[in-house]
């Protein structure tokens, strides 16, 4: 149980093209969701918490106008790279935790690999 | 703000037993997690801890946990060719909810 899906996995594309990526929760529904950062050989940065039903909440040093977040429904939520620069080609990982009583640990999609030419 | 701290490399023989370490700074932190990265891929998660206890054992994973000294380990006992891979310990505290704060990283490389 506690699946995350994540897609696309890869996607390259040209400067300037804006890129959405789904991240659904698949057996479960997530009230919380957040979306991670990370650069080769690097740890996972935290970019925003996606809320369902209202805004984003994005850590320090996030544009919020670049990486746009929707949170729609409990079982997911969407971000979009927009305008995207060769500065922005990373790995784009997002994570659920279960809505529920007690502790729910968060689960990881596979990530997105963006590739900006 | 929070600090995760971890060695970046491990090698281990396969059949050998692993030790990660971790060392945080947040006394705060209630829940302790491990989580292992292969490459190309997400994050699964492989246990977690609550701050009040100091050992936790499934299968083939022993989590120690000293609360005092703000260190976590990670023993993978009998440690497979499969085993190799990133592990990132991860802290949440009660001020944040889910939030995580990830450790750096300690790539496992098991050689047989």
């Amino acid at each position: 149980g506690a699946v995350v899906s994540q897609h696309p996995s890869w996607v390259i594309c040209k400067s300037g093209t804006s890129v959405k990526i789904e991240c659904r929760s698949l057996d479960f529904q997530a009230t919380t969701m957040f979306w991670y950062r990370q650069f080769p050989k690097q740890s996972l940065m935290l970019m925003a918490t996606s809320n369902e039903g209202s805004k984003a909440t994005y850590e320090q040093g996030v544009e919020k106008d670049k990486f746009l977040i929707n949170h729609a429904s409990l079982t997911l939520s969407t971000l979009t790279v927009t305008s995207a620069h060769p500065e922005d080609s990373s790995f784009y990982i997002c994570s659920a935790s279960p809505w529920g009583q007690g502790h729910q640990p968060q689960h990881f999609g596979d990530g997105t690999r963006l590739s900006i030419l | 703000g929070e600090d995760v701290e971890q060695s970046l490399f491990l090698s281990v023989r396969e059949g050998d037993s692993s030790v990660i370490n971790c060392t945080y700074t947040d006394s705060s932190s209630t829940y302790l997690y491990w989580y292992k990265q292969e490459p190309g891929a997400g994050l699964q998660l492989l246990t977690y801890i609550f701050s009040n206890m100091d050992m936790k054992q499934d299968q083939r994973l022993t989590v120690l946990l000293n609360k005092k000294d703000k260190h976590l380990s990670l023993r993978i006992a009998d440690t497979q060719t499969g085993d190799s891979a990133i592990y990132f310990c991860a802290e949440t505290d009660t001020g944040t909810a889910s939030k995580l704060t990830f450790g750096t990283g300690t790539r496992l490389q098991v050689t047989l």
